[in-house]
């Protein structure tokens, strides 16, 4: 069973566009939403992050939207540049247990 | 300040044999984890440590999978013998801690992609 499930697998957006992925979880344990970022050869990088107490958090052009009862979340990407061009994996934790469950990731590809 | 080291980078190895996988995480981390990033999948928890004693195995298959972290510092991550599907990006990363006090920002180390033919 797939606790965090992500959408779209791939998102080609044009330069300045706006991107946006999504997810959806089941446990309603879980109490804190990472987005990580991850290039080619690299590990996952967190890059914004939510609790459920509060619906939006913004951090420069990239913004966390969050609704508690339909248990999903969204990463939006404003202004989306070619050096964004990575895989972005949503995830979902239970604060005090550390470990993070992951989404299976959406690769985006931004062109000039 | 250093980030998560871990090496080989890559190893490929024929099934039945065996690897084993190092890291080193961020100096003063408490807590190391080990995740399995198959290709086209989010990372999977396979352990996590806090100093040296297990926290999570419970993902671990551990007819084939073991993994220690002695003295609480660098680890060791073994597959003997290894499947076919065990190829994939095997990942470490370390966070500052400490359990109980709400999420710690978890450093991802560049991984070891392994292949098994």
């Amino acid at each position: 069973q797939q606790q965090v499930k992500q959408s779209p697998q791939s998102l080609i957006v044009q330069k300045g566009g706006i991107s946006i992925i999504n997810c959806a979880y089941e446990n309603t344990a879980f109490d804190y939403f990472p987005w990580y970022q991850q290039f080619p050869g690299k590990g996952p990088a967190l890059l914004i992050a939510i609790r459920p107490d509060v619906s939006e958090k913004k951090e420069g052009r990239f913004t966390i939207s969050f609704n508690k009862s339909a248990k999903q979340f969204s990463l939006h990407i404003m202004d989306s540049q070619p050096g964004d061009s990575a895989t972005y994996f949503c995830a979902a934790s239970i604060a005090n247990a550390g470990k993070s469950t992951f989404g299976d990731g959406t690769t985006l590809t931004v062109k000039p | 300040e250093a980030g998560v080291a871990q090496s080989p980078r890559y190893k490929i190895i024929e099934k039945r044999q065996s690897v084993a996988f190092w890291c080193n995480p961020i100096s003063g981390h408490a807590t190391l984890y080990w995740y399995q990033q198959i290709l086209g999948q989010g990372p999977k928890l396979l352990i996590q440590f806090q100093n040296n004693g297990v926290v999570d195995d419970s993902q671990l298959p551990k007819d084939r999978f073991s993994a220690e972290r002695l003295k609480g510092v660098d680890s060791t991550l073994k597959i003997q013998p290894a499947k076919l599907e065990d190829s994939a990006v095997y990942l470490c990363a370390s966070s500052l801690d400490l359990m109980g006090q709400g999420f710690n920002e978890q450093f991802f180390g560049p991984g070891t992609r392994l292949t098994v033919l």
